[in-house]
Formats: C-alpha cells, sequence, structure tokens
C-alpha cells in the first residue's frame, strides 16, 4: 500500500513567520514530488516540484527533499495571511508514470 | 503556461439524469488526464485516469459504466456520470499532464449537485 503521510493540522502561524510543512512517503521508487495549495472550495494549483535531493528554493517557498529519509518538506517564509490554505503534497508512482499519491494535506491559517 | 480548464463550472441536476463534464488542456497536448473526486473537508480521491484514445483506467471501487470517460483528443476529455443520484454529489476536478513532464495541472473544478 502506497502512503503519503501529511500532519492534516491546523497549522497556525503568526504573519511573517515561517511555516514548515512535512511530508513522508512509502515508495522507494517515487522520483518526483510536488507541493499543491488548495483554498477552500478551490482546485489545487502547483507550487513547486522536486526530483532531488537537497533545497529548492521559489520565491518565499523552499522545498526540501530527502530520498534516503523518504521525506519531503515545504517551508514558507515571511507567511502572509494570503497563504491560508490547504497544502498538497503529491509523490509520483514508481511504476506508473505521472499518477500521483496524494496525501491528506495540511491546513495553514497565517494569523495577523 | 500549461492552462486547463473545465466545463461546467458548477450544475445542479435531477436525480437519474446524466450529466458530462468536459476537461480540456488549452496550451499543451494532454497525454494523460486524471479524474478526482473530492467530497467536503476530504482529500482528493483519483477516480481513473485516461490516455489520450485508449480506455480509461478505474480505480477499485469506481463503476466505469457509472462514470463514462471519454480522452479522444490530446486536448480534451470527458467524464459522464449516468444516472446521477444524490450521493454522486461532490466537487469533480480533472488534471493534466504531457508526456514530456511529469507535473499535473488541475483544472477548477465542476461542483455537481443531484436533487
Amino acid at each position: 500500500q502506497k502512503e503519503v503521510e501529511q500532519n492534516s493540522g491546523p497549522l497556525s502561524v503568526p504573519e511573517g513567520a515561517i511555516a514548515s510543512l512535512n511530508c513522508t512517503y512509502s515508495d522507494r521508487g517515487s522520483q518526483s514530488f510536488f507541493w499543491y495549495r488548495q483554498y477552500s472550495g478551490k482546485s489545487p494549483e502547483l507550487i513547486m516540484s522536486i526530483y532531488s535531493n537537497g533545497d529548492k528554493e521559489d520565491g518565499r517557498f523552499t522545498a526540501q527533499l530527502n530520498k534516503a529519509s523518504q521525506y519531503v518538506s515545504l517551508l514558507i517564509r515571511d507567511s502572509q495571511p494570503s497563504d491560508s490554505a490547504t497544502y498538497l503534497c503529491a509523490v509520483s508512482e514508481a511504476d506508473s508514470w505521472g499518477k500521483f499519491q496524494f496525501g491528506a494535506g495540511t491546513q495553514v491559517v497565517v494569523t495577523p | 503556461g500549461a492552462v486547463v480548464s473545465q466545463h461546467p463550472s458548477w450544475v445542479i441536476c435531477k436525480s437519474g439524469t446524466s450529466v458530462k463534464i468536459e476537461c480540456r488542456s488549452l496550451d499543451f497536448q494532454a497525454t494523460t488526464m486524471f479524474w478526482y473526486r473530492q467530497f467536503p473537508k476530504q482529500s482528493l480521491m483519483l477516480m481513473a485516469t485516461s490516455n489520450e484514445g485508449s480506455k480509461a483506467t478505474y480505480e477499485q471501487g469506481v463503476e466505469k459504466d457509472k462514470f463514462l470517460i471519454n480522452h479522444a483528443s490530446l486536448t480534451l476529455s470527458t467524464l459522464t456520470v449516468t444516472s446521477a443520484h444524490p450521493e454522486d454529489s461532490s466537487f469533480y476536478i480533472c488534471s493534466a499532464s504531457s508526456n514530456s513532464q511529469e507535473t499535473q495541472y488541475f483544472g477548477p473544478g465542476t461542483r455537481l449537485l443531484v436533487l
């Protein structure tokens, strides 16, 4: 059973602080990892993708990947109220190109 | 780039009728499209995967005769909910990916309410 685990939250973060989201996965063969943001009542939108171990930065977002530990994380710096959403971790399936396993999502609430 | 549209954005229908939802990739060729369903406050549930020109692959527990999927071109996939019942009321979301990039881009979703 392939699984992607995330803390459901809510993760309450003061405005301007760093939000740290974690995700673990079970499929050792997974090669591609993604973070999506989903606002309430809307569909997911892609924030970042990461394929290699280490850090990848894009604006206020940093994704971190450690394949040995089967762990991927997302940092949101200088959190804004507009960052309040559910963040979904997605992991590609090793034996089915293009197909993802999604975590249940972490709800982030940025408080002014 | 990588824009996916869905139509309609919401639909209300009577129990027993069929509803067709369209998913279009507007600026890339979508060799694979995925159909998801999401109930309130729950996670995404993959219903089926469709490759252009092939029959869709349905996830366990999803009735292929009830949820008809067609992916006749590289820019269009359709999901038809046949003989809809109130329990089919949900948020249906498609995503699309190309064969050059293992990334799924989501459409805005279709909210279905069956009375």
